[in-house]
């Protein structure tokens, strides 16, 4: 499998329940992203990676919890949620931060109830 | 910090017309720049790039992007447009410094018309 994949593409859940979002890409890269895209509104970057350690954290809810255990590997627990928290949750690689082309995911799609 | 704006939300064509679409963008030095495609529910794909060298840029799918430093642009062509190119496009900026994210543009939706 190439490219970088994401699980599940497609997650229904109710605000008291959790759940993780699972990335992994298959480039050899060292740092992974989580953006997070709603309707009508830019990209928003949530967490950087870097040869597994968080570099970034854009005041994203401690309702999201990132989780990178190696390189190829990036999770994101969901947990107590809101409506508003619905969006398409992309993931995303590169071969390092420093400006260099970043390689997505085909994203899943969540809905909170 | 750099910024990146895509002044057109929606752009409507006719299918076999010309399309260019707009991004300029706010940085002190030359940046590297990119454009992304969205097809709806699905992830970004990369375009194409620009690091240095020729400025104008040839990618995929038939795509062009001309780098014009005098007026902080990088606008994307393509010299005849399919109905499959129906989707959401995005430019992206980077600097070379570590630790330092791409910045993306709000996006701009491209219809095409039969």
């Amino acid at each position: 499998e190439t490219g970088v994949t994401q699980t599940p593409r497609h997650l229904v859940m109710g605000m008291t329940n959790k759940k993780s979002l699972k990335c992994e890409q298959h480039l050899g890269h060292n740092a992974m992203y989580w953006y997070k895209q709603s309707a009508k509104k830019p990209l928003e970057l949530m967490f950087v990676y870097s040869l597994e350690e968080r570099v970034e954290n854009n005041s994203v809810p401690s309702r999201f919890s990132p989780e990178c255990p190696n390189s190829s590997h990036l999770f994101l627990h969901l947990h107590t949620l809101q409506p508003e928290d619905s969006a398409l949750y992309l993931c995303a690689s590169s071969q390092d931060t420093g400006g260099y082309e970043q390689y997505f995911g085909p994203g899943t799609r969540l809905t909170v109830t | 910090a750099q910024s990146v704006t895509q002044p057109d939300i929606h752009i409507t064509v006719s299918e076999g017309a010309s399309l260019e679409l707009r991004c300029n963008y706010s940085y002190g030095a030359t940046p590297y720049l990119f454009w992304y495609v969205q097809s709806p529910g699905q992830g970004l794909q990369l375009l194409l790039k620009y690091f240095s060298g020729d400025t104008l840029v040839q990618g995929i799918k038939g795509f062009e992007a001309e780098f014009k430093r005098s007026q902080s642009s990088f606008n994307l062509r393509k010299p005849s447009v399919h109905w499959s190119d129906a989707a959401e496009y995005f430019c992206a900026v980077g600097v070379s410094t570590a630790g330092n994210m791409l910045t993306f543009g709000g996006g701009t939706r491209l219809m095409v018309k039969p």
